[in-house]
């Protein structure tokens, strides 16, 4: 089985500032790893997604994302955030083989002016 | 080309009713996923279906519900005799036909269930 831990459930920042929303992960097999964002009332959008290759992924938005198998990490950054940036995000992994993704239980980001 | 489309969007039921939430799947996608939100928690997968079949439901709780997702209309989710622990934001996706784990599967906006 597999289990996604954020590790953080808000995190607050001023804008502009730098962000890193970290999300652990927990698997017997190999697996493809996502962030999706929440905004309030809506439905998730996928940010980026690993699937091999380079462990840096740059997603929409000015995201990115480094996959570290050592340390099971997806942590999620962005050096510059904006207000609109405010929205709740979820780190998910699929195994290989199966269909259905695995969710963190989300991070809520503020970003304050 | 549109997005994933669910409806309702809100959804209001007495305990004991019974409630259907409908999933239409982005144009030529052929396999929907359902997902649950409880309150302050993230997604848990529910069921994977394909055109007339259902692939994993490992996800379902055992009883009063199910899903259908025919050769035609939309894909259906049904709760049967609600209670308020049903209470909850029910999300589909869907993905293209090549039918692979490394496939994005695209949300629609959700349908809030509130139990009374």
């Amino acid at each position: 089985a597999q289990s996604v831990t954020q590790l953080d459930s808000q995190v607050p920042v001023f804008e502009e500032a730098p962000v890193e929303l970290r999300c652990n992960y927990s698997s017997s097999v190999s697996v493809y790893l996502f962030w999706y964002v929440q905004y309030p009332n809506q439905g998730l959008q996928l940010l980026l997604k690993y699937l091999s290759g380079s462990t840096l992924v740059k997603g929409i938005n000015g995201f990115e994302a480094e996959f570290n198998k050592s340390q099971t990490s997806f942590h999620l950054r962005k050096p510059s955030v904006h207000i609109s940036d405010t929205a709740e995000y979820f780190c998910a992994v699929t195994p290989q083989g199966a269909q259905k993704l695995v969710f963190g239980q989300g991070t809520r980001l503020t970003i304050n002016p | 080309n549109a997005g994933v489309m669910q409806n309702p969007r809100h959804l209001v039921r007495r305990r004991g009713q019974e409630a259907r939430l409908r999933c239409s799947p982005m144009k030529g996608h052929s396999h929907v996923y359902w997902y649950r939100q409880l309150p302050e928690e993230g997604l848990k997968f529910m069921v994977y279906l394909q055109k007339e079949n259902i692939i994993d439901e490992s996800g379902m709780p055992k009883e009063r519900f199910s899903a259908e997702f025919p050769k035609e209309g939309p894909s259906i989710l049904r709760i049967q005799q609600v209670v308020r622990g049903d209470s909850a934001a029910y999300f589909c996706a869907s993905s293209p036909p090549s039918g692979g784990p490394a496939d994005t599967q695209y949300f629609g906006p959700g349908t809030r269930l509130t139990v009374l």
